[in-house]
């Protein structure tokens, strides 16, 4: 079945550090593919999405780019904040009848230092 | 416009009694989603109306969860008697119809459910 793999967490950097966070997914047909974000004590946020092969999402300085030929969908900051503190959650919705259901990763804690 | 909210926020309940979670979609927005967050897992689809229609509940755990969309506008979800492995997080989120592409979904803040 569809299936959303990503980096296990919790991940901890300085101000200003270079982030990756993996993903890779599974999935038949033709996934739209996106990364939300939870602010602590907040819901959950669309940060980006891509929906076909070769597209970039991007937002708020973060991006990811939709790989077709290995199944994934990384998602990347040059220089992070201690604002970006939160959990980051991979996903991918593939349509299927009149509408489609999201499929998330378990879900990678980002920790920012000062 | 306003986003999709949630009430309550928290619930803290003794095994054995009944919760009731509302979810208001964004309006006009069809399509209305039950997801669920338990023990810091990942996030799983519980169902999905489309309007006041159940189209797909394959993901409610059992019989003691009972959701519904009367009208076709707010949502409730039921879970009745709670057990304490339902002690989660538990999202709403709705999107617009649009047959060309999967959807965007939005999301509300989530009610965190404590079952003691």
């Amino acid at each position: 079945g569809d299936s959303v793999t990503q980096m296990e967490g919790p991940v901890t950097l300085s101000e200003e550090a270079f982030l990756t966070i993996n993903c890779t997914y599974t999935a038949t047909g033709y996934p739209s593919l996106f990364w939300y974000v939870q602010y602590p004590g907040e819901g959950l946020q669309l940060l980006l999405k891509a929906t076909k092969a070769d597209d970039k999402g991007s937002n708020k300085g973060f991006e990811a780019t939709y790989r077709k030929e290995t199944t994934s969908f990384h998602l990347e900051k040059g220089s992070v904040q201690v604002s970006d503190s939160a959990v980051y959650f991979c996903a991918l919705s593939v349509f299927y009848s009149s509408a489609s259901k999201i499929i998330f990763g378990s879900g990678t804690r980002l920790s920012i230092r000062p | 416009e306003a986003g999709v909210t949630q009430f309550p926020s928290h619930s803290v309940i003794e095994k054995g009694q009944t919760v009731t979670l509302r979810c208001d979609p964004i309006s006009g927005h069809d399509n209305l989603y039950w997801y669920r967050r338990v023990m810091g897992k990942e996030i799983k689809f519980l169902l999905h109306f489309v309007k006041e229609s159940k189209q797909d509940e394959s993901g409610m755990p059992n019989n003691r969860f009972l959701a519904e969309r009367t009208g076709g506008t707010y949502s409730t979800l039921k879970v009745q008697p709670a057990e304490l492995e339902d002690s989660g997080v538990y999202f709403c989120a709705s999107s617009q119809v649009d047959y060309r592409i999967p959807d965007t979904q939005y999301f509300g803040p989530g009610t965190r459910l404590t079952v003691l």
